[in-house]
């Protein structure tokens, strides 16, 4: 199985930078994607998703695109906040039954003014 | 802006005691979640519910681990017998719906410490 330990990847930008943060999703049979925002002692809170029959997607400063060859996906954060500090936590699941949400290891970014 | 509520935010406990986590998940979703977070891990889902029944659980969700939704408004996980790895933190969320749009509203989780 997957390792998971006390140590998330982290990425560290300026104020103003554009971000990316990378996710390698498990199951193939996958067909709906959300990317999720943590703050230290919340939640996790929703940016964003994809469904499988789109390969990017656009919100508010952000884009998410999706590669299914791969089986990859990425966040990009434009004109990143100090606001934006956050572990990113992307998420996979299949659409219909019960199928729920399996989230991934999680990438910590870090916005330095 | 409606939200996923659960109390407490702090729960501390003695090994073997039973707990009980409250939630409150958003009033028109069908939907609703246990998932847990232990300390700089990712998020791991326990448990799905439907229809005043469990639609899915994972390995983590055993015989210690029940749910219930008691009443029109209230969700609750509750451990009979903590042990020290369920020390974690314990999110509630909910959906309104399971396909494309269905996605789940956290709440801001109970941090449960077994001592």
């Amino acid at each position: 199985g997957e390792s998971v330990g006390l140590h998330l990847p982290t990425l560290s930008v300026q104020e103003g930078d554009n971000s990316i943060i990378n996710c390698a999703y498990s199951n193939s049979a996958s067909d709906y994607f959300i990317w999720y925002k943590q703050e230290s002692g919340k939640g996790p809170q929703f940016i964003i998703d994809i469904r499988s029959n789109m390969d990017k997607r656009q919100g508010q400063r952000v884009t998410v695109l999706l590669n299914k060859t791969v089986k990859h996906l990425s966040l990009q954060i434009a004109a990143t906040q100090p606001g934006d500090s956050a572990v990113y936590f992307c998420a996979e699941k299949i659409i219909g039954g019960y199928s729920t949400l399996t989230f991934g290891k999680g990438t910590m970014l870090l916005v330095s003014p | 802006e409606p939200e996923v509520t659960q109390t407490p935010s702090h729960q501390v406990t003695q090994m073997g005691q039973e707990v009980i986590l409250r939630c409150v998940p958003i009033s028109n979703h069908l939907y609703f979640y246990w998932y847990r977070q232990i300390l700089g891990q990712k998020v791991e889902f326990l448990v799905s519910f439907y229809n005043n029944e469990i639609s899915e659980k994972s390995e983590i969700f055993d015989d210690q681990f029940s749910v219930e939704r008691p009443d029109g408004s209230n969700f609750t996980l509750k451990i009979r017998s903590t042990k020290l790895e369920d020390s974690a933190m314990y999110f509630c969320a909910s959906s309104e719906a399971l396909g494309w749009g269905g996605e789940a509203f956290f709440g801001q989780g109970t941090r449960l410490t077994v001592v």
